[in-house]
């Protein structure tokens, strides 16, 4: 099992660009859990996905943000229109519930610097 | 609001000394607490819950609900501890986590 995987590692964007983020759970898991780390920050939950459902995305920015995980294929973080301080890692992890009794999966994460 | 507070955002020890990674937190309901480590160039991992009460290598934690604190300690660091250092909590069994802004330990030979 290659674990929760994220790509790009690094992903460097102009001003004004978008930023696709993507991550592929863990086998088995069918949530999907994203969080956005600032420089000098702890991680902050952004948004919880289950397979087509947005389930809470309290934590995400109102405008520029979203995120899927269609029926197929791996969950994705879009940011439209980037600024400077979009700049961060953003995580990726996953449960097979929703409850945190098995814990979660965490992905390496993708390191977006906005130029 | 709940908070996760972790003061110390280095601490450096030499190998062999006793290592407490402190952590705070405020939340007025009943907490899980959680500790994560991250070693260089690798993910984010669980390393020890609350409700476990388990020790992982040589790591140990107790929630002190009075004093709102879930510190990480160590008898004898060792070089191979050196690594970030978050503490979590979530609400309940939630699925959502809050961290702390992460402690720096380095263990020095």
């Amino acid at each position: 099992n290659a674990g929760v995987m994220q790509n790009p590692r690094h992903l460097v964007r102009r001003r004004g660009q978008e930023a696709r983020l993507r991550c592929s759970p863990m086998k088995g898991h069918s949530h999907v859990y994203w969080y956005r780390q600032l420089p000098e920050e702890g991680l902050k939950f952004m948004v919880y996905l289950q397979k087509e459902n947005i389930i809470d995305e309290s934590g995400m920015p109102k405008e520029r943000f979203s995120a899927e995980f269609p029926k197929e294929g791996p969950s994705i973080l879009r940011i439209q229109q980037v600024v400077r301080g979009d700049s961060a890692a953003y995580f990726c992890a996953s449960s097979p519930l929703r409850e945190l009794d098995y814990g979660y999966t965490f992905g390496s994460g993708t390191r977006l610097t906005v130029v | 609001a709940q908070r996760v507070t972790q003061p110390e955002k280095l601490l450096s020890v030499f190998k062999g000394a006793p290592v407490e990674l402190k952590c705070n937190y405020s939340y007025s309901g009943s907490p899980e607490l959680f500790w994560y480590v991250q070693y260089s160039r690798q993910r984010l991992q669980l390393l020890l819950r609350h409700i476990s009460r388990e020790s992982i290598k040589g790591f140990t934690a107790d929630l002190n609900k009075g004093e709102t604190s879930f510190h990480l300690k160590k008898p004898f660091a060792q070089e191979e501890d050196s690594a970030m250092y978050y503490c979590a909590l979530s609400e309940g069994r939630s699925y959502k986590l809050i961290f702390g802004s992460g402690t720096r330990l380095l263990v020095r030979p």
